[in-house]
């Protein structure tokens, strides 16, 4: 498959922890990456290869992979983590690029 | 700063022309791939296709071949994405994105503004 699945949506309590999935073929080969977008502002870089942070981006964002799924964990969600989150990986041909449908998560 | 500096908002008719720019700077331009990404009003990311600006070699999405045209002025670091027959359904958001290669993985690090692009007649 060349796609990359997403749930919708997730939720979760102010300071628990929250695992978002995405699911998809080509992350038998790659890593994803992972993308934050709040309303009105463009995407943002959380998470890449193995388990990579960029600088600024709080160490309570952490990334794995387990056969064909890639997920993005956030350990003691808070308010501010509430956003769209976008999975990304080069799909299995390797020339092209695939997003997921976006998961919205909502910190309660 | 490292940024991505995208032109400004436009509006169009339906089958009329359009090209939007987005300069690098900050950076060295041509050691990096860009890309573009679009986003439909209250909908996910899409990726339209990728440019090497040091060869200028090109990679389309199968969705956006023949539908758009990414070129690039090294001269200047800038890229450019181009229609030469606007629709009401190409109305959204565009963005370029520094394209990164780790090892084998691919990721996007540094993301322009985006260009709103709305197409009514």
């Amino acid at each position: 498959s060349s796609e990359l699945t997403q749930d919708p949506a997730v939720s979760v309590a102010l300071g628990q922890t929250v695992r978002i999935t995405c699911q998809g073929d080509s992350f038998r080969t790659y890593y994803a990456s992972w993308y934050q977008q709040k309303p009105g502002q463009s995407p943002i870089l959380v998470m890449y290869a193995k388990n990579n942070r960029p600088s600024g981006i709080p160490d309570r964002f952490s990334g794995s992979r387990s056969g064909n799924t890639a997920s993005l964990t956030i350990t003691g969600a808070q308010a501010e983590d509430e956003a769209d989150y976008y999975c990304h990986s080069r799909d299995i041909t390797g020339y092209q690029n695939l997003f997921g449908g976006g998961t919205k998560l909502t910190v309660l | 700063e490292v940024q991505l500096l995208q032109s400004g908002a436009e509006v169009k008719q339906p089958g009329e022309s359009l090209k939007i720019s987005c300069k690098g700077l900050g950076y060295s331009f041509s050691s990096f791939y860009i890309a573009w990404v679009r986003q439909m009003p209250g909908k996910g990311l899409e990726w339209m296709g990728y440019l090497n600006p040091d060869d200028s070699n090109i990679r389309y999405s199968p969705s956006f071949q023949g539908q758009v045209t990414i070129s690039v002025d090294k001269a200047i670091n800038t890229a450019y994405l181009q229609w030469n027959n606007l629709k009401a359904s190409d109305t959204a958001i565009y963005y370029c994105v520094r394209h990164i290669t780790v090892n084998a993985d691919w990721y996007f690090d540094l993301w322009g503004r985006g260009t709103l692009v709305t197409v009514s007649s």
